[in-house]
């Protein structure tokens, strides 16, 4: 079962909101990612966790906050967003973290649609 | 740097056709090669992947060869069906010392018509 789960798939948000998109896996995996997705383009690393651990920051502002309660859930927390932050948000999983084998495939979820008005 | 090149979409075939879509790359060290797919609406599905040179990725007749030599990873299909329209991501990952990072390409469309 490769699969990692994401919640809410749908989110409008107002830019004084805080709201949380969240992830789960139960693969055993010991590493996270969240990736941002714009229409047409590529998926970017925002984050990734190693062993519950946050172990790049890809220069995210900080109205994004992550946080990995524990090895199978990530969340993201956001506050004070923009217009331009209305994205596809991807969680991602993979088996390895810092030290890990290279050729492990990054798993990612169904992501979370993000509209801020 | 690490970068992906894939070549600019849409790709437009009817089915039935041969399917090439070129990617090329350029890592430090020595990079595992993947490709992804994305369905209209969906997340990321891994297509398959390849560890070391002259490996060869296979999954639902889409296939692809790691080219050390050329740095390529081209995806090919035989026969193409309206089901595999979708945009299709080349990628490497390096291993840094925060975890595995995916590069990826900038994507390419595949529209399949009857």
């Amino acid at each position: 079962d490769t699969e990692v789960t994401q919640t809410p798939k749908h989110l409008v948000m107002g830019m004084t909101n805080k709201k949380s998109l969240k992830c789960e896996q139960h693969m055993g995996h010991r590493a996270m990612y969240w990736y941002k997705q714009k229409a047409k383009k590529p998926p970017e690393l925002m984050f990734v966790y190693s062993y519950e651990k946050l172990s790049i920051n890809e220069s995210v502002p900080s109205r994004f906050s992550p946080e990995c309660p524990n090895s199978s859930l990530l969340n993201l927390h956001l506050h004070a967003l923009q217009p331009e932050d209305s994205a596809l948000y991807l969680c991602a999983s993979s088996q390895d973290g810092t030290g890990g084998y290279v050729g492990n495939t990054i798993y990612f979820g169904e992501g979370s649609w993000l509209t801020v008005v | 740097g690490n970068s992906v090149t894939q070549m600019e979409g849409p790709v437009t075939l009817s089915e039935e056709a041969f399917l090439t879509i070129n990617c090329t790359y350029t890592a430090t060290g020595y990079p595992s090669l993947f490709w992804y797919v994305q369905y209209p609406g969906e997340g990321l599905q891994l297509l398959l992947k390849a560890t070391k040179a002259d490996d060869k990725g296979s999954n639902k007749g889409f296939e692809a060869t790691y080219r050390k030599e050329t740095t390529s990873f081209h995806l090919e299909k035989g026969s193409v069906q309206v089901s595999d329209s979708a945009v299709y991501f080349c990628a490497l990952t390096i291993l840094t010392g925060g975890g595995n990072k995916l590069t990826f390409g900038t994507g390419t469309q595949l529209k399949v018509e009857l």
